[in-house]
């Protein structure tokens, strides 16, 4: 089985700085990766996804991630924040061959202030 | 073109009562899932539902649930009884190919509350 863990359930950041997002996970086997985003009163949508080849992942928004193999770590970052991205960001995993249902972490609220 | 669509929105119910919560996934997406979000908990797999194959239904937390999906259409989470601990937000996904497709495309969600 997998298992993901966020280690900050709140990152309260200023507009314009940078921003990381932790996520590490567990798992007996080669993994999938991804985040998922949350807006306010929507349902999530998917952000980027790590499968296989570059460890450098970009996503949607000026957002990207890095898998980290020796790490188990799948860590977002973004250079330079807006007001529109406070949001509840999820972390997932699921297992190459091992079912289809991501496993999610318990998410961190990012809010981003002028 | 139209995404997950799911309803009610939200949902009141009295503790005892049952509910029923209906999932509309993509058209021509064969895999569906059910997922629970508690308030500050991630998100829970609860069933998976894959063409006509049997459904996975590893992830329901007790007897009380139920899922249906007729054929690649419609599914329906039946919760009996109501409890208290019940209360959470019902999302839905879809996806293409199980196998193959790697994005799950979330509905909004049903607010579930028992009173």
């Amino acid at each position: 089985a997998q298992s993901v863990t966020q280690l900050d359930s709140q990152v309260p950041v200023f507009e314009e700085a940078p921003v990381e997002l932790r996520c590490n996970y567990s798992s007996s086997v080669s993994v999938y990766l991804f985040w998922y985003v949350q807006y306010p009163n929507q349902g999530l949508q998917l952000l980027l996804k790590y499968l296989s080849g570059s460890t450098l992942v970009k996503g949607i928004n000026g957002f990207e991630a890095e898998f980290n193999k020796s790490q188990t770590s799948f860590h977002l970052r973004k250079p330079s924040v807006h007001i529109s991205d406070t949001a509840e960001y999820f972390c997932a995993v699921r297992g190459r061959n091992s079912g289809y249902a991501l496993n999610f972490g318990k998410g961190t609220s990012l809010l981003v202030t002028p | 073109g139209a995404g997950v669509s799911q309803s009610p929105s939200n949902k009141v119910t009295e503790k005892g009562k049952d509910v029923e919560l209906r999932c509309d996934p993509i058209s021509g997406h064969t895999a569906l899932y059910w997922y629970r979000q508690r308030l500050g908990q991630g998100l829970e797999f609860l069933i998976y539902f894959q063409g006509n194959s049997a459904p996975d239904k590893s992830g329901l937390p007790s007897d009380r649930f139920s899922a249906e999906r007729t054929g690649e259409s419609v599914s329906t989470l039946t919760i009996q009884r109501t409890q208290q601990e019940d209360s959470a937000v019902y999302l839905c996904a879809s996806t293409q190919e199980a196998g193959n497709s790697y994005e799950q495309y979330f509905g909004p969600g049903t607010r579930l509350t028992v009173t």
